[in-house]
């Protein structure tokens, strides 16, 4: 099956920069889509398409593309970006693959 | 506003069935695919089924085809999801999700499906 790959946990300090990365050997050729989860909360969806950013999400969110490896990156990250982050793409079969996720931690 | 509402999770014993319900609002209900995605306690998210906008395609993950059976109800703004056969590791939070050009927009709150001894 299908499998995307994610970093468990990612650490930054508040003001910095963190990059979350997610691999998928048909990443080059599907688009990739990454949530955020807080606690006790549903998924919101943050960025799509690759780089396209969802209505409503700060600016300081991006994504970007090269290759198999999809990346999303917070600039200025502020306490309130602590939550769980969790890329998505297709298979084969145009199913959904979500990867196992990421635990972001603002120190 | 678009709201999707699901009930009907409960505590059950492994090998039982419960059909869960997802009522939406706020949109025009058989103008959009819905899917199914669920959690496990502490655990990522995994997709679990989809319909089409007349309930004429659907498809399922392989770890739940052939005990899940997913439909709607244009007329009720409701989808199903029936489960059988439930095991342990059917335990999480399952989410009614509609998508649109974006992809997987709006999700409901979920609820919280238990099967244990």
């Amino acid at each position: 099956s299908y499998e995307l790959t994610q970093p468990p946990s990612v650490s930054v300090s508040p003001g910095q920069t963190a990059r979350i990365t997610c691999s998928g050997d048909a990443l080059a050729t599907r688009y990739t889509y990454w949530f955020q989860q807080k606690p006790g909360q549903a998924p919101v969806l943050v960025i799509y398409k690759d780089t396209e950013r969802s209505s409503g999400i700060p600016e300081r969110f991006s994504g970007s593309s090269a290759g198999t490896t999809v990346s999303l990156t917070i600039s200025g990250v502020q306490a309130e970006d602590e939550a769980d982050y969790y890329c998505q793409s297709g298979d084969s079969n145009g199913f959904y693959v979500f990867g196992g996720g990421t635990k972001l931690t603002v120190l | 506003d678009v709201q999707l509402v699901e009930s009907g999770g409960a505590s059950v014993q492994p090998g039982g069935s419960l059909r869960l319900s997802c009522v939406v609002s706020g949109f025009t209900f058989r103008n959009f695919w819905i899917h199914w995605v669920r959690q496990a306690p502490g655990k990522g998210l995994v997709w679990v089924s989809q319909i089409d906008r007349d309930g004429s395609y659907t498809s399922y993950a392989d770890f739940v085809k052939g005990r899940f059976t997913i439909s709607r109800d244009n007329a009720k703004n409701t989808v199903y999801l029936e489960m059988r056969s439930l095991t342990v590791q059917d335990t999480g939070v399952y989410y009614c999700v509609r998508p649109d050009s974006s992809g997987l927009s709006f999700w409901g709150q979920g609820t919280l499906v238990t099967v244990s001894p």
